[in-house]
Order: structure tokens, then sequence, then C-alpha cells
């Protein structure tokens, strides 16, 4: 069965450095998106990817974060100056536009 | 008008019983409401979805029952056994029309089906 793989599963940063989350899509899903959720709450959408540019934001995905697929396999966000309220789970999730999106196993971030 | 709400928060089970989740919408251009189960660490994975030109659909212990009229929609799992025990999350969605697809989950239902 195809699936969604998340990279690292835990990262661990201090207030203020940059982090990126990697994604390994699934391989013929062309549209992309990043969630969230924050320990015991609901999962929120950030942002979907589409064609390699941005094709919907949530008001949560302001200038601290950023998406790119840089080599055409991975899918990463950025967070260039993480808040300790950016402390979350964070999926990624693919979509062939035919069939369900595909959730991966997240990553957990601490921002101390 | 993004929103969806979902009831209730938690929900304790006997084996063998039945449970049920509801949630309600106020987009009616919403076209696909999927249900997602998560186990604590894991990630939503999908359990069973459906579009609003049928009123119910069923698959295997799971099925979804849809009210277009009321904006309301079900989850309900009969027979309920103790490997259920996990968090259950609606969400919808606008599948068509050059959209998206961003899901828009509910709060979510932390199932516990006791022995």
């Amino acid at each position: 069965e195809p699936e969604v793989t998340q990279t690292p599963s835990h990262q661990v940063t201090q207030m203020g450095q940059e982090v990126i989350l990697r994604c390994v899509p699934i391989s013929n899903h062309l549209y992309f998106y990043w969630y969230r959720q924050i320990l015991g709450q609901k999962v929120e959408f950030l942002v979907s990817f589409y064609n390699n540019e941005i094709s919907e934001k949530s008001e949560i995905f302001d200038d601290q974060f950023s998406v790119e697929r840089p080599d055409g396999s991975n899918f990463t966000l950025k967070i260039r100056s993480t808040k300790l309220e950016d402390s979350a789970m964070y999926f990624c999730a693919t979509w062939d536009r035919v069939n369900e999106q595909f959730f991966g196993p997240g990553t957990r971030l601490t921002v101390l | 008008q993004q929103q969806v709400k979902q009831s209730p928060q938690s929900l304790i089970v006997q084996k063998g019983g039945i449970s049920i989740i509801n949630c309600a919408y106020e987009n009616t251009a919403f076209d696909y409401f999927p249900w997602y189960q998560q186990f604590p660490g894991k990630g939503p994975a999908l359990l069973i979805a459906i579009r609003p030109d049928v009123s119910e659909k069923k698959e295997g212990r799971f099925t979804i029952s849809f009210n277009k009229s009321a904006k309301q929609f079900s989850l309900h799992i009969m027979d309920s056994q103790p490997g259920d025990s996990a968090t259950y999350f609606c969400a919808a969605s606008i599948n068509y029309g050059g959209a998206t697809n961003k899901l828009i989950f509910g709060t979510g239902t932390l199932l516990a089906v006791q022995p």
C-alpha cells in the first residue's frame, strides 16, 4: 500500500531557530498539504501546494512559514524562526484528485 | 462558515455496543465528508467517506448517515470493539471545481470501548 513518509519523527529546537520538516509524497500524487495538530486539539490546515506553487494557505501560515518541493520528490515545510506556540504535530498529506488524502505519520516539533 | 462541529468530545461504550458520533457543518459547498481514525502518535487514517448524493454508506461495522437538509452527518460503529478505541475526526472539503480539497476537521471524539 502506498504511504507518505515524514522525517524526522521528532524534532526538538530552541526558540528562534529554523526547522525544516520533510515529507516524501506518494509518487503519482500532485497535491500536497501540511496540517498541524497542537496536542489534544483538532487537525488544522496550514497550506496546500500544487504545480510548484501554493494554492491556498490558512491564517496560521504566516511569513515565518514556507514550503517547497526542492528536488521533485521531497516536500518541505520550513519554519524560519520558531516560537513556543509552534510546538505541535505536523502532518504532511498528499492527494491524487481521485481518492482520499493520505496522511503521513507526522513530525512532533518541540520548541523550547 | 468553514467550521465543522463535532460531538461528543468523548464517549465510553461497552464492547458490542453502538458508538455514535455526530457532526454538523454550515458551508453548503462542502461535497466530501470523510471520517478519520487516529491512534496516539499516529497520523489520521481514512475510515469511511461519503458524498452528499447518498444518505448512507456502510463499510463493515462502520456506517455514515448523511442528512443534507439538516447539514449533519454521523458515524455509527456497530459491535464496538476495544481495538476501536481511538480519536475520531469528522472532516469536510470541497473536492470539485478546481478547489484545493483542504480538509476542515471537527474537534475530535475520544472513543473508549470497555471490554
